[in-house]
Formats: structure tokens, C-alpha cells, sequence
């Protein structure tokens, strides 16, 4: 199975500070159509996950766009530009590419 | 609007069954895949595998080949996983989760079920 291993465990920000969390995948994660299929989503605490990114660097319906995407192949960046208190929670990086599908073992964002 | 609604936290003993539904309501279901997601009490996230809503065909993760059914009442827009033989270690939070037919991310998911299997 890819491994997505996410860096930092943690990270604690301030209000309106910049914030990036890392992606590294054991496989790329170009799949033979093209595409990539590297996902971000933030599971706040005792809510479901909720999609944030998908296809790497495309906004999901309704995100803020302080929220942005990057990467290829192997690795990848979730940057929040201007944190904001409700962006609290866990982000985890997700593949599609290759089965099974993988979850990433998170980042758990804290608001100083 | 969309709403993914899932049966309540079930108790269970071990060797026990138990079934949990997914009531989709506010778009076509045959329309989206339907996934199901595992998480232990205070742990990450793992996929356990989904189901196709137009052709009722399932695909299991490798660790949930056996004992974990998804099932479908299409007419009722309901999605059902249902897993035999208890044990301990299925004791988590099991969410369903819309799933896009093209770019397979999931954009709604229920709120959770939780399993606790305890002698």
C-alpha cells in the first residue's frame, strides 16, 4: 500500500499567520490517465472530514480560497494563507491513485 | 439539501453482527459511489471500500474482505455495511461518504456510526 507521511505531527499557529503541511508519498501519484489524484481534507474536532482539495491544487466547493494546494509525483503542500480560528482540526493528505486508497496519518493544527 | 444520515451508535458483544445504514437524500443516488471509512477513537482515518450505487457491485479493501458486506436498498437511497463476527478491534467510528464517479474525492460524508464490540 502507499504511504503518505505527513509533516509536522503538530503545528500551532497564530490568527492570520501562514501555515504549511507536507505530503510525501511512498509511489508517485501521477496515474497513467494524467492526472493526480492527491486530496486534502480537515476533520475538525468531533466532526466528519470535510474536502478542502482535490486533483492536488483544485479548491472543493465552498472552500475559502486561503486554502491552497501544490505539488508532484511524490510530494505535496497544503498552505494556508491567514489562519483563521475555525481552521482548527486535523488535515490529512489522501491518494486515489493507487488501491487501496491511503490516508495519511494527519496534522493536527492548533490556534495559539 | 445534500444530507448523508446514518443509524445510531450500536453496543455489540463480540461474534455479534451488526448493520449500519446511510440514507442519502438531496441528489440522484446511482449517481455517486458510496465509500465507508474506519476510524478508531482518537486515531487516523483508514478506507475500508465502497460501492458502486448504480451496479450494486462492492470492492473491499484487503482488510475488510470477510466478515464487512455493502449492500444497497436503491429504492430507499440507503447504503448499508454490515460486519459479522465482532471482535475488539472493530471498535470505531464508521463514516459513509459520497464519492465522485471521476475525480474519487468524497465531498459529503455522514456523521458516523460508532461501534463499540465489549464482552
Amino acid at each position: 500500500d502507499v504511504v503518505l507521511t505527513q509533516t509536522p505531527p503538530t503545528s500551532s499557529a497564530t490568527i492570520g499567520q501562514s501555515v504549511s503541511i507536507s505530503c510525501r508519498s511512498s509511489q508517485s501519484l501521477l496515474d497513467s490517465d494524467g492526472n493526480t489524484y492527491l486530496y486534502w481534507y480537515l476533520q475538525r474536532p468531533s466532526q466528519s472530514p470535510q474536502l478542502l482539495i482535490y486533483l492536488v491544487s483544485k479548491l472543493g466547493s465552498g472552500v475559502p480560497n486561503r486554502f491552497s494546494g501544490s505539488g508532484s509525483g511524490t510530494d505535496f503542500t497544503l498552505k494556508i494563507s491567514g489562519v483563521e480560528a475555525e481552521d482548527l482540526g486535523v488535515y490529512y493528505c489522501v491518494q486515489g491513485t493507487h488501491d487501496p486508497l491511503t490516508f495519511g496519518s494527519g496534522t493536527k493544527l492548533e490556534i495559539k | 439539501q445534500i444530507q448523508l444520515v446514518q443509524s445510531g451508535p450500536e453496543l455489540k458483544k463480540p461474534g455479534e453482527s451488526v448493520k449500519i445504514s446511510c440514507k442519502a437524500s438531496g441528489y440522484t443516488f446511482t449517481d455517486y459511489a458510496m465509500h465507508w471509512v474506519k476510524q478508531v477513537p482518537g486515531k487516523g482515518l483508514k478506507w475500508m471500500g465502497w460501492i458502486n450505487t448504480y451496479t450494486g457491485k462492492p470492492t473491499y479493501a484487503d482488510d475488510f474482505k470477510g466478515r464487512f458486506v455493502f449492500s444497497l436498498e436503491a429504492s430507499a437511497s440507503t447504503a448499508n455495511l454490515q460486519i459479522s463476527n465482532l471482535k475488539n478491534e472493530d471498535t470505531a467510528n464508521v463514516f459513509c461518504a459520497r464519492g465522485d464517479n471521476y475525480w474519487w474525492y468524497f465531498d459529503f460524508w455522514g456523521p458516523g456510526t460508532m461501534v463499540t464490540v465489549s464482552s
